[in-house]
């Protein structure tokens, strides 16, 4: 069984800047979300995708969109890098009918530092 | 919106003893409580959870409990390991599906 996947694990980018974050979600499963954790705190939901479609989405702006792809594969994109967008994003796959009704299968994340 | 909050941010214990990490949610209607493990550089892994229905869950040194009416759930590590040490997250999920996470707390078993 072939767990989630991200890509890259480490990038930098400058203030301005756009960067694309992607993930391989677990095989079978059909929802993606997306996490961003800032350093000492907990994963702070940005939105999730079902069905290539997004269907939930936290308190972050609209320079923050995503992707889910027919293999069920999503990015992340975000525009306008700030110095706050610094985090580690991790994303998550599940297994649900549009709903997430257990558990979560997080990948490692991919580390962004906006300089 | 929900609101976790998860006490304490760090804890030691002694290699043998118990840790007891709290938290606590706004929102009576979440209904999914799950606790994520998560070790230096990568992702939170689950290793237990609770749903409303339901006041307690062991999996062998691991339980959670689960206070409705007080709005607060609590993860249970018994005989604590070394390999035990790592952040712990509690996470509420609403009715909307959406998860909310604590803050976590840095667990450090010494052996």
């Amino acid at each position: 069984e072939t767990g989630v996947t991200q890509s890259p694990t480490h990038l930098i980018k400058t203030r301005g800047q756009q960067v694309t974050l992607r993930c391989s979600s677990q095989s079978g499963h059909n929802t993606v979300s997306w996490y961003q954790q800032a350093l000492g705190q907990g994963p702070q939901f940005i939105f999730q995708y079902y069905r290539e479609e997004e269907n939930g989405r936290g308190n972050f702006p609209p320079r923050f969109s995503g992707l889910q792809f027919p293999n069920y594969s999503s990015e992340l994109n975000v525009n306008a890098l700030e110095l706050d967008d610094s985090a580690l994003y991790l994303c998550a796959s599940s297994l649900a009918g549009g709903q997430i009704t257990g558990e979560l299968f997080f990948g490692e994340g991919s580390r962004l530092t906006v300089l | 919106g929900e609101n976790v909050e998860q006490h304490p941010s760090t804890l030691s214990v002694q290699e043998g003893d118990s840790a007891v990490i709290k938290c606590t949610y706004s929102d009576s209607a979440s209904n999914y409580f799950p606790w994520y493990k998560q070790e230096l550089g990568k992702g939170p892994q689950l290793i237990i959870d609770i749903r409303s229905n339901v006041g307690e869950k062991k999996d062998q040194r691991i339980a959670v409990t689960l206070n409705k009416t007080a709005k607060h759930f609590s993860l249970h590590i018994t005989e604590t390991q070394p390999e035990d040490s790592a952040v712990y997250f509690c996470a509420a999920m609403d009715t909307g599906n959406q998860f909310y996470f604590g803050t976590g707390t840095s667990l450090t078993v010494i052996p």
